[in-house]
């Protein structure tokens, strides 16, 4: 099974703030990583797809990169309404395996 | 527009069953395989596994293997999971996911307690 190291499992950041998020695999996933939004009580929202594509509707503030085994999800600059948790997916091979997730804060 | 809507909230005892609904519109139902995730409160997101939604064939992660059942309905556009001989750790909010995980429920509590 394909293993997923998403750090730091919290954050704190201020408003305007650059925030970084990053998931590594354990073995090479092309761009088959999805980042999501959840807040609490409800469903993951779809942020970005393919490891850089912004799902229609999410904020141009979010983007994703990739290089290798290593993704990335940025926050340019920090919203208030950004406070959730944020999670990785990889969907390259079955099982798919999630990160543990970010708690993202306010400083 | 594409929805993935499940059914109600579930309060069972331990070593009874039950059965959660995913009713897919807005797309073609077979042109897609159905997720299954588990969210224990509090914690992260567990796979569960999947079924092909147009062979009815089901796969299960590891810790998925004994006691979970995947099936369709496919003339309803319909998702379920069956859980048997419930215990309490599968206290969780239970998530269908479509294909690559673009679209999910709205999940399912349920919670498990004598």
């Amino acid at each position: 099974d394909i293993q997923v190291t998403q750090s730091p499992s919290s954050l704190l950041a201020s408003l305007g703030e650059r925030v970084t998020i990053t998931c590594q695999t354990s073995q090479s996933i092309s761009n088959n990583l999805n980042w999501y939004q959840q807040k609490p009580g409800q469903a993951p929202m779809l942020l970005i797809y393919y490891a850089t594509s912004l799902q229609t509707g999410m904020p141009s503030r979010f983007s994703g990169q990739y290089s290798g085994r290593s993704f990335t999800l940025t926050i340019t600059s920090l919203e208030p309404e950004d406070i959730a948790n944020y999670f990785c997916l990889q969907h390259y091979s079955a099982p798919y395996t999630f990160g543990a997730g970010t708690k993202l804060e306010l400083k | 527009q594409i929805q993935l809507v499940q059914s109600g909230p579930e309060l069972k005892k331990p070593g009874e069953s039950l059965k959660i609904s995913c009713k897919a519109s807005g797309y073609t139902f077979t042109d897609y395989a159905m997720q299954w995730v588990k969210q224990a409160p509090g914690k992260g997101l567990q796979y569960m596994g999947w079924i092909n939604t147009q062979t009815g064939k089901p796969t299960y992660a590891d810790d998925f293997k004994e006691r979970f059942v995947f099936s369709l309905e496919t003339s309803a556009s319909t998702a379920y999971l069956q859980i048997n001989n419930l215990k309490n750790e599968d206290t969780a909010t239970y998530f269908c996911v479509r294909g690559t995980g673009d679209y999910w429920g709205q999940g399912v509590m349920v919670t498990v307690s004598s």
